[in-house]
């Protein structure tokens, strides 16, 4: 089972930030938080991932809490491309076979 | 690019038959995913493997087995497929045994299967 909880759908304008939220209550000290999302017709895409710490690239601004149980993915200016499904997962390093374990996401739609 | 390529991209089997599906990992990517994605579902773990040796299995039957070859290659067989194998079947590899925190599975586009 997912170990997150993520709001089924969210709606952004073109142009503005999109700040999607993920509840991780039960994250362990060892488990980062990794941010996929799916558009559709291909396979996922990783967008970001951090352990404890705020962590932005080209593509997105990560924000943990302090306490570890909750993040939230930052996009900075959403254009229509960005309308996909995003996963946020919680990921164990260094153990064989640690795979991925997707929720359903929250679908988000970027308008016009 | 991904740099992830599945074949075919399409595939229609009769319930019964067996199913080969091909993955083609980049260099270096030494460890290889399977995953099912349902219609309307996230994708669900199938099995991984490491340098050619299974290291990790989700809930999923026998009947599917997996193969990863030194060329950074992998096969996905489902033997005796039913209706509830419809879905589209993904590939992701990764640089080296995914031990250290690196940037991330890099997935294909994925083999629509239809069992019809």
């Amino acid at each position: 089972d997912a170990k997150t909880t993520q709001p089924p759908s969210m709606d952004c304008a073109e142009g503005r930030a999109a700040n999607l939220p993920c509840n991780h209550s039960t994250i362990s000290g060892n488990e980062y938080v990794y941010w996929y999302r799916q558009i559709h017709s291909q396979g996922p895409q990783y967008i970001i991932h951090g352990l404890k710490n705020n962590e932005t690239n080209e593509m997105a601004s990560l924000i943990i809490t302090e306490d570890r149980k909750s993040s939230t993915l930052i996009l900075p200016h959403a254009t229509l491309r960005d309308t996909a499904v995003y996963y946020c997962i919680v990921r164990v390093i260094g153990a064989a076979g640690n795979k991925l374990t997707f929720g359903g996401g929250t679908r988000v739609l970027v308008k016009p | 690019e991904t740099g992830v390529t599945q074949s075919p991209t399409h595939l229609i089997k009769t319930r019964g038959q067996q199913v080969t599906l091909r993955c083609s990992s980049q260099s270096g990517h030494n460890t290889v995913s399977w995953y099912q994605q349902a219609l309307g579902q996230g994708p669900q773990f199938i099995f991984q493997y490491y340098r050619e040796e299974e290291n990790g299995r989700g809930n999923f039957p026998p009947r599917f087995s997996g193969l990863q070859f030194p060329n950074y290659s992998s096969e996905l067989n489902v033997n005796a497929l039913e209706l509830d194998d419809s879905a589209l079947y993904l590939c992701a590899s990764l640089y080296g045994r995914g031990s250290v925190a690196t940037y991330g599975y890099t997935f294909g586009s994925g083999t629509r299967l239809t069992v019809v």
